[in-house]
């Protein structure tokens, strides 16, 4: 089955750090560059960070500020993303995506979500 | 950064009807516009690309049209699955979404 499944949720307290994974299955990972995207409880989307298929290029929302790192591990098929200094307006499900193939900007195939709560 | 706004907010119709959703963009983006439809609890699901390409498994009563700043995704004849919300999103300049259309039941 083509799946992405998140793990590494949880609450954290402001300024802690935490980090999510994603791992695919079902399809050829390497090929396709892969993102994450947020939704905060009860709010719209909002693109966190993009990586190419061979980890080389890297992109970022503006409101990231240098405080997470996207990254891949190619021979375990997962996508991971360190998020640190995280604050209060960081809380929001956090959903792992696969990239239309030759669109990086696109994507086609969604996780369930890991929920990410920031508070003290 | 380029701003999308839908219209409208939410759109009370009964299945069987035709939705029309908009979405306008604060600068051009050319047909770099996706739609996509959020359910309730579920992740998002990619419906049209590049303005006018459906994707992989989309029902032919999806379309989506326009280009520059001003796109719309139709649906022809809603069925009750298809009440959700809907989000354009541009790919032009970095990525970002529009604040999403609630398609409701009347």
């Amino acid at each position: 089955e083509v799946q992405l499944v998140e793990s590494g949720g949880g609450l954290v307290q402001p300024g802690g750090s935490l980090r999510l994974s994603c791992a695919a299955s079902g399809f050829t990972f390497n090929n396709y560059d892969m993102g994450w995207v947020r939704q905060a409880p009860g709010k719209g989307l909002e693109w966190v960070s993009t990586i190419s298929d061979t980890g080389t290029s890297t992109y970022y929302g503006d409101f990231v500020k240098g405080r997470f790192i996207i990254s891949r591990d190619r021979s375990k098929n997962t996508l991971y993303v360190q998020m640190n200094s995280l604050r209060v307006e960081d809380t929001a499900v956090y959903y792992c995506a696969r990239a239309v193939s030759g669109s990086r900007w696109y994507f086609d195939l969604w996780g369930r979500g890991a929920l990410v709560t920031v508070s003290s | 950064e380029i701003v999308l706004t839908q219209s409208p907010a939410t759109l009370s119709l009964s299945p069987g009807e035709r939705a029309t959703v908009s979405c306008r963009a604060s600068q051009t983006v050319g047909s770099y516009l996706a739609w996509y439809q959020q359910k309730p609890g579920q992740a998002p699901r990619l419906l049209i690309y590049d303005a006018s390409y459906r994707a992989t498994g989309i029902p032919a009563r999806f379309s989506g049209s326009g280009s520059g700043t001003d796109f719309t995704l139709t649906i022809s004849s809603l069925e009750p699955e298809d009440f959700a919300v809907y989000y354009c999103q541009q790919r032009n300049f970095w990525l970002t979404f529009g604040g999403g259309t609630k398609v409701e039941i009347k």
